[in-house]
């Protein structure tokens, strides 16, 4: 497999369930990210991880609970999410230096998981 | 304030023409990056070309190409030839230290490519 790769590819769950999405790359990188892409809205940066360290929470939910158990795989375990949550859930890798060096490091995307919460 | 700003919702093309797809950003930062990424129907975003700020030349990658006019702030993607396979959304992203070295993207602009 190359790239990166995120199952399921869709997912339907009740407001009580607990699920679990599931991000791969086999890049070589040190950061992994999660992002949710809802209808008429830009791309929202949930999380970033950087060498398996959390480095970004941008105000998430503790509904949304993200787990990087290494740099080539990262998860977002669900909990008691609303139908408000129902998105395009995208995983996004690079290869992350800091300061201006950094700055051309273009994020591959996996196909992302179509979450519809009922 | 709106960091990128995407202008056209949708835009059509007839087959085999040029298209230019529009994109403006706000920034206080001098080194920064712009990248365009296209994503299709079935949710995966593609990389597509990368701008530094500082790049004297205007990027290009078959056939896209990246019109920057940093004194204006914009950075319009251009697709020569259009295809049938070009129908999707694109995304206008920046990259800054002042948005904490984080991709910050447009609201896209869905692309139809006409036969």
């Amino acid at each position: 497999e190359t790239g990166v790769t995120q199952t399921p590819r869709h997912l339907v769950m009740g407001m009580t369930n607990k699920k679990s999405l599931k991000c791969e790359q086999h890049l070589g990188h040190n950061a992994m990210y999660w992002y949710k892409q809802s209808a008429k809205k830009p791309l929202e940066l949930m999380f970033v991880y950087n060498f398996k360290e959390q480095t970004e929470n941008n105000s998430v939910p503790s509904r949304f609970s993200p787990e990087c158990p290494n740099s080539s795989h990262l998860f977002l375990h669900l909990h008691t999410l609303q139908p408000e949550d129902s998105a395009l859930y995208l995983c996004a890798s690079s290869h992350l230096v800091p300061g201006l060096a950094g700055l051309y490091n273009e994020q591959f995307f996996g196909p992302g998981t179509r979450l519809t919460v009922l | 304030a709106q960091k990128i700003t995407q202008t056209q919702p949708g835009m059509f093309v007839q087959e085999k023409e040029a298209v230019t797809l529009d994109c403006t950003y706000d920034t206080s930062d001098q080194s920064y990056g712009l990248f365009w990424y296209k994503q299709p129907s079935s949710g995966e975003m593609i990389f597509l070309i990368y701008q530094g700020s500082y790049d004297e030349q205007n990027a290009t990658e078959g056939r896209y190409s990246l019109n920057f006019q940093k004194a204006r702030k914009s950075a319009n993607l251009v697709i020569s030839a259009s295809q049938l396979g070009d129908s999707a959304m694109y995304f206008c992203a920046m990259r800054g230290m002042e948005y904490g070295n984080k991709l910050v993207f447009g609201a896209g602009t869905i692309l139809r490519v006409k036969s």
